[in-house]
């Protein structure tokens, strides 16, 4: 298994432009979230889906949107990308989607998005 | 509300000293609480988590509820221990897990 995967490792956008950052796993896992990491703040999580078709907002939200299409796949798109989110993105995963499971979170490598 | 404080946002030991990277907690309910471990350039990884009860790399942790810390010791560091390191508590409803700020342990040789 590749685990959570993420691409791309790195970009550059300007002030405005849109852009995607993908998330795969291919564990099974049912619940994934969006982190973005910024220095002093810890992460901070955006978005998460607990199952395929159902996602919900996080703690910073706004500016991002997500869908959850499928099982292995949980894309997180800048609509207008402004320099604020310039962060580093992790995309996590845990197996259960529900109840007081005790699984493991997986976090993917990681995006580095500087918006000029 | 709840949250997690590491007081330290760096810390530097000679290799060889013990190690305690701080945190705290405030939560009302029974929190399960981890450290991740994020070495250079590398993803977050699983440390530890206070129901196991386990020694990671020479690592532990106990949760001390009365005091709500979660600290993170190691007698002796190492210099391959140099990484950021985030304690994060997830509530008991499950879908949260809320982040310290992190702490940047520097092993000096």
């Amino acid at each position: 298994n590749a685990g959570v995967t993420q691409t791309p490792k790195f970009h550059i956008l300007k002030t405005g432009q849109s852009m995607t950052l993908q998330c795969a796993q291919d564990m099974n896992h049912g619940y994934l979230s969006w982190y973005r990491q910024d220095p002093g703040m810890g992460l901070r999580r955006i978005h998460y889906s607990v199952a395929a078709g159902i996602t919900d907002k996080g703690e910073v939200p706004d500016g991002y949107n997500v869908s959850r299409s499928n099982t292995e796949d949980f894309p997180l798109r800048l609509e207008s990308a402004a320099p604020s989110q310039t962060s580093v993105y992790f995309c996590a995963s845990i197996l259960g989607a529900s109840g007081k499971t005790r699984d493991t979170q997986y976090f993917g490598p990681g995006t580095r998005l500087t918006v000029l | 509300a709840q949250r997690v404080t590491q007081p330290e946002k760096l810390l530097s030991v000679f290799k060889g000293a013990p190690v305690e990277l701080k945190c705290n907690y405030s939560y009302s309910g029974s929190p399960e609480l981890f450290w991740y471990v994020q070495y250079s350039r590398q993803r977050l990884q699983l440390l530890l988590r206070h129901i196991s009860r386990e020694s990671i790399k020479g690592f532990t942790a106990d949760l001390n509820k009365g005091e709500t810390s979660f600290h993170l010791k190691k007698p002796f560091a190492q210099e391959e221990d140099s990484a950021m390191y985030y304690c994060a508590l997830r509530e008991t409803s499950y879908d949260k897990v809320i982040f310290g700020p992190g702490t940047s342990l520097s092993v000096i040789p």
